[in-house]
């Protein structure tokens, strides 16, 4: 299985600070149709997880554009500009290369200072 | 509205068998695949299966395989998730989520369906 590394684990953000979340995989994400298979999701206290991100940068219909990601092959990064309390709750991080092995991070919890 | 409905939580004894479901609606679902996501109290996420509508043709992740059985009815857009034999261990939440079509991500889920498996 493809190992996603989450860091950190947690943090406390400032409103109006921006916040970055690494992921790094134990393997490429890089398929041979030229896709990059990496994907960001935020789970809402008591929710269900949402998509933000697919194939590394492009934004889900509805995410605010002060979500970004960016990255290649096996690391992956992804930023809030300016962190607003509606952000809280865990990020996963979840690889997609083969259909019948999706792994997921360990998720990053953001918490409001 | 695209939607996945799931069905009501669950309590159940160790050793008896169980099946939830996922509704989809808003959308064609023969175009789709639904997936499980199991997330055990206080954890991340794990990916268990996926299964297409359209041929019902299914995949489980090798931590799953032979420890559930994924099924689902083309007809009214439903998908199952079903243990013949529950474990403590088998106490989380489950999701049901649609992968997208283009994109790949999981882009709508269900609510979730609480399992709890206590003597």
């Amino acid at each position: 299985d493809i190992v996603m590394t989450q860091t950190p684990l947690s943090l406390s953000v400032t409103p109006g600070q921006p916040a970055s979340i690494s992921c790094k995989s134990s393997h490429s994400l890089l398929h041979s149709d030229g896709k990059t298979y990496l994907y960001w999701y935020l789970q809402k206290p008591g929710q269900s997880p949402q998509l933000l991100i697919y194939e590394i940068s492009s934004r889900f219909s509805g995410v605010p554009d002060r979500f970004s990601g960016s990255g290649s092959g096996t690391d992956f990064t992804l930023k809030i500009s300016r962190v607003e309390a509606e952000d809280v709750g865990v990020y996963f991080c979840m690889q997609g290369i083969n259909i019948r092995t999706y792994t997921f991070g360990q998720g990053t919890k953001l918490e409001i200072k | 509205e695209v939607q996945l409905v799931q069905s009501g939580a669950e309590v159940k004894k160790p050793g008896e068998s169980l099946k939830i479901s996922c509704k989809g609606s808003g959308y064609t679902f023969s175009d789709y695949w639904i997936g499980w996501v199991r997330q055990m109290p206080g954890k991340g996420l794990e990916w268990m299966g996926v299964i297409y509508l359209g041929d019902s043709d299914i995949r489980y992740s090798p931590s799953f395989q032979g420890q559930v059985t994924i099924s689902a009815d083309k007809s009214i857009g439903t998908a199952y998730l079903q243990w013949s034999s529950l474990k403590a261990s088998d106490t989380a939440m489950y999701y049901c989520a649609r992968r997208g079509r283009y994109h790949y991500g999981l882009d709508v889920w269900g609510q979730g369906t609480t399992v709890t498996v206590s003597s």
